[in-house]
């Protein structure tokens, strides 16, 4: 079956840098693509919709300079996560939807700002 | 490790029949468990979740579900279902220690008139 990455799946950074996380489909092509974070013990909270070629849509309350997508191509879209705070620590989860709109998940990213 | 299985890739049912989408799971670890509605072009959307506590929960547009311990499922149900339910339902599970989220591969439901 289809198939999402992530890379990283792990990421410890200091507060202040930038983290990238890439959000890959391994055998079909997506032009939608979906970036949702999880709190602990809650559920996912959408942050935005990616689409191939152009710019994202973002949630209300979702920071669109804080958190920058690019989705540059039919198998790729990034999030990064700029000056990130240890508030920003979270579980980063991407979702990719083929042409028949089926959607896939990816393993999701732990990301912990120190 | 956890796996959650959706027994139906698609279920076809008629308005206002009734719907039931199983969701199966295993776990090593206690888990919470959610279900997920996502319509066309749209991201996921909360549709009810159990923590704790009684083991029916009800959730939004007239679903609840069921958490069964012993037989490890959290089927979803509605009595009477729309034509504005038609979309893809994800079951997920999350361990207790909110340190793994694992999806279902979800059950498109369509409903005909």
């Amino acid at each position: 079956g289809a198939v999402v990455s992530q890379h990283p799946s792990w990421v410890i950074c200091k507060s202040g840098t930038s983290v990238k996380i890439e959000c890959r489909s391994l055998d079909f092509q997506a032009t939608t693509m979906f970036w949702y974070r999880q709190f602990p013990k809650q559920s996912l909270m959408l942050m935005a919709t990616s689409n191939e070629g152009s710019k994202a849509t973002y949630e209300q309350g979702v920071e669109k300079d804080k958190f920058l997508i690019n989705h540059a191509s039919l198998t790729l879209s990034t999030l990064t996560v700029t000056s990130a705070h240890p508030e920003d620590s979270s579980f980063y989860i991407c979702s990719a939807e083929d042409l028949g709109e089926t959607q896939y998940f990816g393993p999701g990213t732990r990301l912990l700002v120190l | 490790a956890q796996s959650v299985t959706q027994l139906d890739s698609q279920v076809p049912v008629f308005e206002e029949a009734p719907v039931e989408l199983r969701c199966n799971y295993s776990s090593s670890v206690s888990v919470y468990l959610f279900w997920y509605v996502q319509y066309p072009n749209q991201g996921l959307q909360l549709l009810l979740k159990y923590l704790s506590g009684s083991t029916l929960v009800k959730g939004i547009n007239g679903f609840e579900a069921e958490f069964n311990k012993s037989q490890t499922s959290f089927h979803l149900r509605k009595p009477s279902v729309h034509i504005s339910d038609t979309a893809e339902y994800f079951c997920a599970v999350l361990s207790v220690a909110g340190n793994m989220l694992t999806f279902g591969g979800g059950t498109r439901l369509m409903v005909k008139p």
